[in-house]
């Protein structure tokens, strides 16, 4: 069954650095997301994409943040500066529809970002 | 504005019990999306069901049920004879356009 594959599922990082999560989505799907959960908290939509445009942000998804689909199958999401209180776990999804036809969301397993 | 509130917190069941987790919507729109997710302690988001805002057939699935009252802006979800397996945080959320909100989710203790 197709899935959705984020890499790494771990990353640890100092204040003020950069990171790039990355994101395999399912292969015919034309729309990703992303979402952070912050520890036992819920998950909370930071943006979605669809033909290399940003189609809708949260107000979490400031100027520090920034997605790119760098080729064909990858999706990621950089974090310029990061700070204490973007250490959560990272969610990327895909779907086949959007818009007025919402469609199914699958989401990979997550990547986990310590902030230290 | 869009809102979604799952008021019970953490819900605690022994075997074979039925348990139902209530989901209250907020939204102006009249075209929307509702699903719920499946987050098991493994961390990973599964989904369950989707349903639009025209749709108000309740739907089944195996011991998942699933009650959609637009004139309430609900959306709850039974279990039937709950099993240890279904311990997970259930999370209730609407979708309109390219924008998905969830809901706090709902943790559900199942006890042998």
């Amino acid at each position: 069954e197709p899935e959705v594959t984020q890499t790494p599922s771990h990353q640890v990082t100092q204040m003020g650095q950069e990171v790039i999560l990355r994101c395999v989505p399912i292969s015919n799907h034309l729309y990703f997301y992303w979402y952070r959960q912050i520890l036992g908290q819920k998950v909370e939509f930071l943006v979605s994409f669809y033909n290399n445009e940003i189609s809708e942000k949260s107000e979490i998804f400031d100027d520090q943040f920034s997605v790119e689909r760098p080729d064909g199958s990858n999706f990621t999401l950089k974090i310029r500066s990061t700070k204490l209180e973007d250490s959560a776990m990272y969610f990327c999804a895909s779907s086949d529809t959007a818009g007025q036809s919402s469609g199914i969301q699958y989401f990979g397993a997550g990547t986990r970002l310590s902030v230290l | 504005a869009q809102k979604v509130t799952q008021a019970q917190t953490e819900i605690s069941v022994v075997e074979k019990e039925d348990v139902t987790l209530d989901c209250v919507y907020e939204t102006r729109d009249t075209t929307y999306y509702l699903f719920w997710y499946k987050q098991p302690p493994s961390g990973e988001l599964v989904f369950l069901i989707r349903r639009n805002s025209f749709d108000e057939q309740n739907e089944i699935s195996g011991r998942y049920s699933w009650n959609f009252q637009k004139s309430t802006s609900s959306f709850n979800f039974t279990i039937t004879a709950s099993q240890v397996v279904d311990s997970a945080v259930y999370f209730c959320a609407l979708s309109r356009g390219f924008k998905t909100i969830f809901g706090a989710g709902t943790r559900l203790f199942v006890k042998a």
